[in-house]
């Protein structure tokens, strides 16, 4: 139940493109969902994060559409640049007395060609 | 703020010795967690501290491997003795909102 699933494993876009990564979960007491970013040798970044009673959030080029009924949220990225080449890992952190744990998916390695 | 800052960036150590790897969370954070994370298994969370008490410890993998927080602004995890499946990037990582979690550099462990 605190699993959450991430699709695809990787991702190949050209330049300009739209990026969409899914992940779904189980656990109704999530209640905060963010993605990171991570580049090589790099830490996890916080990107963009979302709460359940919105159903999108835009910072830039980047979106988050969640769908609550169907435990559902994906990041797009829009005009996609190669500059967005990294591996993108998509979260949620359940509330009451979890002190910000973070329950992440499996990662998805995103590819962006010139 | 420097941000998590982890020591070392890079360890490379023979099976059987001892490894301790050191984080320095972001000043006024409350929450402290080390994850591990390789190809075949992600990210996964080892240990989390709230206000220098560890909270939970089910992921550590077995007790070869301890942490401590002695103090808010310092933590350590040891593997002891070192196996060439630790061979991993280890992060350390703090947050003071629930979900909002800053990660260190990371330390890149080899064991041979």
């Amino acid at each position: 139940q605190q699993q959450v699933k991430q699709s695809p494993q990787s991702l190949i876009v050209q330049k300009g493109g739209i990026s969409i990564i899914n992940c779904a979960y189980e656990n109704t007491a999530f209640d905060y969902f963010p993605w990171y970013q991570q580049f090589p040798g790099k830490g996890p970044a916080l990107l963009i994060a979302i709460r359940p009673d919105v159903s999108e959030k835009k910072e830039g080029r980047f979106t988050i559409s969640f769908n609550k009924s169907a435990k559902q949220f994906s990041l797009h990225i829009m005009d996609s640049q190669p500059g967005d080449s990294a591996t993108y890992f998509c979260a949620a952190h359940a509330g009451g007395t979890s002190y910000g744990k973070l329950t992440f998916g499996q990662g998805t390695i995103l590819t962006v060609h010139p | 703020d420097a941000g998590v800052i982890q020591s070392p960036r890079h360890e490379v150590t023979e099976m059987g010795q001892e490894v301790t790897l050191r984080c320095k969370p972001i000043s006024g954070h409350n929450s402290l967690f080390w994850y591990r994370q390789t190809m075949m298994r992600g990210l996964e969370l080892l240990i989390y501290f709230n206000n220098n008490v560890p909270i939970d410890d089910s992921g550590m993998p077995e007790d070869r491997f301890s942490a401590k927080m002695p103090n808010a602004s310092f933590s350590t995890l040891k593997i002891q003795p070192s196996e060439p499946r630790d061979s991993a990037v280890y992060f350390c990582a703090s947050s003071f909102q629930p979900g909002v979690t800053f990660f260190g550099q990371g330390t890149r462990l080899t064991v041979v």
